[in-house]
């Protein structure tokens, strides 16, 4: 089955320790994305990778790093992360043929302390 | 700041079809409208995309206007499952970038 895999799926932390989320995707698609939601704003995305070792800036990439070494995988990491972090995240994955459309995962919901 | 528009929320009775609308004036020539919704808090779930043609699937129409800088997604028979937020975003395909901006989306409620 077609799908893309997060994990955790929840996650409550204290500020400052520093946490990993992991996704990964099984239908070999060059892009992936990662997106945090928060109430009333949709969601905004954070960093997008377009291949293995390309990785650029989303909208709010600050306090993030991200990383993909292999194609399926793309890593959110959080080096020191702070209360205004706490939100619901969704990776995604797609790939540049006919359709373009982006698969989501679904979602990690992170409460930092 | 996102570069569709979109009402808020929409109520729909079941049976009826619902038609969510979109503005995309800033549209460039090599973006696509692409649909997506969102149930409770799941991973928002692909429905239609579109350049400039109408185009129909099993789950929904896509109506694009002319000049481009509007659409209309058209649930034909709405049911109680499609209540969720529908979000409209433009994407362009084969860049050097992939920046994707998503607005609030429209809180669509089927009541019964």
């Amino acid at each position: 089955e077609a799908q893309v895999t997060q994990n955790p799926r929840y996650l409550i932390t204290v500020t400052g320790k520093k946490l990993t989320v992991t996704c990964s995707q099984n239908m070999n698609h060059e892009y992936m994305s990662w997106y945090r939601q928060d109430p009333g704003l949709g969601l905004r995305q954070i960093y997008y990778s377009m291949n293995v070792e390309v990785t650029d800036k989303g909208d709010v990439p600050e306090g993030y790093k991200v990383s993909r070494k292999e194609k399926r995988n793309f890593p959110l990491i959080l080096e020191s992360p702070s209360p205004n972090q706490t939100s619901l995240y969704f990776c995604a994955s797609s790939s540049p043929g006919l359709s373009y459309e982006q698969y989501f995962g679904p979602g990690t919901r992170l409460t930092v302390t | 700041d996102a570069k569709t528009t979109q009402p808020t929320s929409m109520d729909c009775a079941e049976g009826r079809a619902a038609n969510l609308p979109c503005n995309h004036s800033t549209i460039s020539g090599n973006e696509y409208v692409y649909w997506y919704r969102q149930i409770h808090s799941q991973g928002p779930q692909y429905i239609i995309h579109g350049l400039k043609n109408n185009e129909t699937n099993e789950m929904a129409s896509l109506i694009i206007t002319e000049d481009r800088k509007s659409s209309t997604l058209i649930l034909p028979h709405a049911t109680l499952r499609d209540t969720a937020v529908y979000y409209c975003i433009v994407r362009a395909l084969k860049t050097s970038y992939d920046k994707v901006i998503f607005g609030p989306g429209t809180s669509l409620s089927v009541i019964p």
